[in-house]
């Protein structure tokens, strides 16, 4: 069974950089089917797409973000990376990992890992 | 883009159907059949109910189906059960490998 688990601090100062990390295990990360995306929910909000990885590389992010955002991949670990910028209280949400289908929907998910924007 | 627009809230008894709706642009909703439902219970990651606009994952229960027209998605819930409670959300692809989420709906079973 594909497993996904975030890692990173849960707290961030505005102005810095939110940095995390998913690991997944009980599949391969390198498999050329699947893409590997972060998806991001404010505190009683909804869902928002913020980009996904081809295991190549290859990286595709949301518009709103794009300035922004760095997705990376790191197969030997079996793991893939966000970094967001220049971060402000607006990005306070639940941060979590999917694998993305070639065909647009996120079939496996992590359990979601909470980051907080203060100083 | 824009995320696509839910009902805020719906609600019905058990036994009842409910349909949640998602609407999209011709950019979006009406340009692919690539529309997936996703149900989140309070502090949990969202599931995969539906993918490519009408497919059932293994294990989601046959109650569950969704449809598409024109610009508008939609999720229908049958034989509603105390279980379904919980927030619905749409997503659709939008071309350029850009997916969209809407806004979500709270399903309350009376």
């Amino acid at each position: 069974q594909l497993q996904l688990q975030e890692s990173g601090p849960g707290l961030v100062k505005p102005s810095e950089t939110l940095s995390l990390t998913c690991t997944v295990s009980g599949g391969s990360i390198s498999s050329g089917t699947y893409y590997w995306g972060w998806i991001r929910q404010p505190p009683g909000k909804g869902l928002e797409w913020i980009g996904n990885i081809y295991y190549s590389g290859g990286t595709y992010y949301n518009p709103s973000l794009k300035s922004r955002v760095t997705i990376s991949v790191d197969t030997s670990r079996s793991q893939f990376s966000l970094k967001l910028n220049s971060v402000t209280a607006a990005d306070t949400a639940v941060y979590y990992c999917a694998r993305r289908q070639p065909l647009a929907y996120f079939d496996y998910w992590g359990q979601g890992t909470l980051v907080t924007v203060s100083s | 883009q824009s995320a696509l627009t839910q009902p805020a809230s719906v609600s019905g008894s058990p036994g009842q159907s409910i349909t949640i709706s998602c609407t999209g642009t011709s950019s979006d909703v009406g340009s692919y059949n690539l529309v997936s439902w996703y149900q989140q219970h309070p502090g949990k990651a969202p599931k995969l109910m539906i993918y490519e606009g009408s497919k059932r994952p293994s294990g989601v229960s046959n109650r569950f189906s969704g449809s598409k027209s024109g610009n508008t998605a939609s999720l229908t819930i049958s034989g509603l059960q105390a279980e379904d409670e919980a927030d619905y959300y749409c997503c659709s692809y939008a071309g350029g490998s850009i997916v969209l989420f809407g806004g979500g709906t709270k399903l309350t079973v009376l």
